[in-house]
Order: structure tokens, then C-alpha cells, then sequence
């Protein structure tokens, strides 16, 4: 069975400062992977996906995220953090192209300090 | 349409009360999905449509909830003899089929008083 684990339920940087959002999966097969941001009040928007090709993913607004099979991990990062990155961050799973069951991670909230 | 369209953006209802939410998703979307947002919750998976097949309801909490989607464009989420604990955000979302990309609407929040 599928599953997805955001280690941090909130995270706080500093402007200017790297950001790493943590997710780490569980799939019995070659899974896709998702990252999707919320801003208050506003739907989810995708950032950034990875299905089997690149392992590293780059995605909009400076995000990018690493696919390590090996850990089993999706961290999501950007090297200098703005304050419009403050959001919620949601790591998705599923279980790759054909299926339309997704798994979501329960978000981890961005904060970001002037 | 541009996006994924949802009405209303809020609601407000007393317990007992029945409840119509609307998607209207993306033109050309065969794929149509609706989501619960709990307070500090995941998404949870409520009901799946495509195209013209049979809806995959799986993850409908329980039998006051029902969702149907007219021509395979707009869908309606229906939960009758609303409960305290169906409080949360509604979110709608449409792909085109296969494309492993899911676009969401703003959502639905409903408050059951």
C-alpha cells in the first residue's frame, strides 16, 4: 500500500535563508511523486512532479525536489526563500502513470521571517 | 472554463440541514475528483469520476453523502442531515485523463453549526 510521510508539520526560514520540506514514501511500485502548494484560501497548485525520468526535478517559482529510491525520500528545497513561498505544502503519491488513486501527505506549513 | 470552478466558496448551515456543493471543472477534463480538507488534515479522498464508467465512491465517509456529475461536465457533492463533523474544506479537482496532473478549484468551506 501507498503512503506519504511530511516529517515537519511547520517549518520557519528566514527570508533569504534555504528552505528544506521533508517527505518521505512508501510504494510497492514505481510511484510518481508529487509536490503542490496551498496559499490561504486558494486550491492547491502544482509545483513540481517526477515519473520515472530525471531524478531531479525542478519545478516553478525555484523549487526543486530529488527522487531517492534508496531513502525512499522526496524532499522538497529552494536555495534562498522568498516571502510569497509562505504557504502549505502538500507531498503526493501514486502509484505511477494509469492510476488516478493519489495519497496525500498532511501539508507542512511554510512560515517565512523578514 | 479557465480553471476549476466551485460554488459556493462558503457555506454555513445548522446540523440536521442538507447541503449542495458545485464543481464545474476545466473543458475537456474527463476526470473529476472531490476531496475533504480537515483542520490539519491531508486531503481525503471522497469520490472519483471518469468519463462515462461508474464512479469509484471508496472513500465516501458514509451513506448522507453522495456525489453525481451531469453529462460529464458539472458534479454535485450532496450531504444530507449535515453533522458538526463534516466541517471542513471541499475541494474540487478535474484532470484530463491519464495525465497524472490533477487541478484543483479554490474549495468549498462548510461550516455545520
Amino acid at each position: 500500500a501507498q503512503s506519504v510521510t511530511q516529517l515537519d508539520s511547520h517549518v520557519s526560514v528566514s527570508e533569504g535563508t534555504p528552505v528544506l520540506l521533508r517527505c518521505n514514501y512508501s510504494s510497492s511500485y514505481s510511484p510518481s511523486l508529487f509536490w503542490y502548494v496551498q496559499h490561504p484560501n486558494k486550491g492547491l497548485q502544482l509545483l513540481l512532479k517526477y515519473t520515472s525520468a530525471a531524478t531531479l526535478v525542478k519545478g516553478i517559482n525555484g523549487f526543486e525536489a530529488e527522487f531517492k529510491k534508496s531513502e525512499t525520500s522526496f524532499h522538497l528545497t529552494k536555495p534562498s526563500a522568498h516571502m510569497s513561498d509562505a504557504a502549505e505544502y502538500f507531498c503526493v503519491v501514486s502509484e505511477g502513470k494509469g492510476t488516478y488513486k493519489y495519497i496525500f501527505g498532511t501539508g507542512t506549513r511554510l512560515k517565512v521571517l523578514a | 472554463g479557465a480553471g476549476v470552478s466551485q460554488s459556493p466558496s462558503n457555506k454555513v448551515t445548522e446540523k440536521g440541514k442538507d447541503v449542495e456543493l458545485r464543481c464545474d471543472p476545466i473543458s475537456g477534463h474527463t476526470a473529476l475528483y472531490w476531496y475533504r480538507q480537515s483542520l490539519g488534515q491531508g486531503l481525503e479522498f471522497l469520490i472519483y469520476f471518469q468519463g462515462n464508467s461508474a464512479p469509484d465512491k471508496s472513500g465516501l465517509p458514509s451513506d448522507r453523502f453522495s456525489a453525481e456529475r451531469t453529462g460529464g461536465s458539472v458534479s454535485t457533492l450532496t450531504i444530507q442531515r449535515t453533522q458538526q463533523e463534516d466541517s471542513a474544506v471541499y475541494l474540487c479537482a478535474s484532470s484530463l485523463s491519464g495525465a497524472n496532473v490533477l487541478t484543483f478549484g479554490a474549495g468549498s468551506r462548510l461550516t455545520v453549526l
